[in-house]
């Protein structure tokens, strides 16, 4: 059963880096990319960017220029990837989302809510 | 405002059917058999229903299915149940700059 788990912060100061990282478990990484996705309270999914495992990401225009991903696969058991996201404003406030796919996603993390505020 | 327009919402009684859609351009839904459905309760990660138009991932129930028109997608829910109460999105993939895009998301109200 394939597992995502998304950790970090949950509070971050506006013009400050946030920083998670998606541990998964259950699977290999396989040939296939993993995602992050936001959703803004009360409002709809933002795909923000995903990762292939040779490490090609993708990012959202609209947060390229703030926005790197990366994939760690030194361990056995699991493999975690990670989004960086600089310069941060209230308006990045949202559950983040890690799941598994490029353009569709079967399995997702549970969410973790990010603030943005002093 | 999202790159593919759904409906702000949609209702329907136990047992009926409604159908949900989605409507985007040909550089995306209409260009391209990859147009997904999630389900979405409050406070849950989004759920896959529908992948590559029509199909469903394993576990999923038949009563929800997909079909695409034109630059229009649907998602028809039959014998409509309460549990299927909650927010809908579609994704597309598209050949923008973004590979990827989403609807604003329907709310569906069982009544």
């Amino acid at each position: 059963q394939v597992q995502l788990q998304e950790s970090g912060p949950g509070l971050v100061k506006p013009s400050e880096t946030l920083s998670l990282t998606c541990t998964v478990s259950g699977d290999s990484i396989s040939p296939q990319y993993w995602s992050w996705i936001r959703q803004p309270a009360g409002k709809g999914l933002e795909w923000i960017g995903r990762i292939y495992p040779s490490g090609s990401t993708n990012y959202n225009p609209s947060l390229k220029s703030r926005v790197i991903m990366s994939v760690d696969k030194s361990r056995k058991q699991f493999f975690q990837f990670s989004l960086k996201l600089s310069s941060v404003t209230a308006a990045d406030t949202a559950v983040y989302y890690c799941a598994r796919g490029g353009y569709s996603w079967n399995y997702w993390g549970q969410g973790i809510l990010v603030n943005v505020s002093s | 405002q999202s790159a593919l327009t759904q409906p702000a919402s949609v209702s329907g009684s136990p047992g009926q059917s409604i159908t949900i859609s989605c409507t985007g351009t040909t550089s995306d839904v209409g260009g391209y058999d990859y147009v997904s459905w999630y389900q979405q309760h409050p406070g849950k990660a989004p759920k896959l229903m529908i992948y590559d138009v029509s199909n469903r991932p394993s576990g999923v129930s038949n009563r929800f299915s997909g079909s695409k028109s034109g630059n229009t997608a649907s998602l028809t829910i039959s014998g409509l149940q309460a549990e299927d109460e909650g927010d809908y999105y579609c994704s597309s993939y598209t050949s923008t700059s973004t590979p990827v895009v989403f609807g604003g998301g329907t709310k569906l109200t069982v009544l």
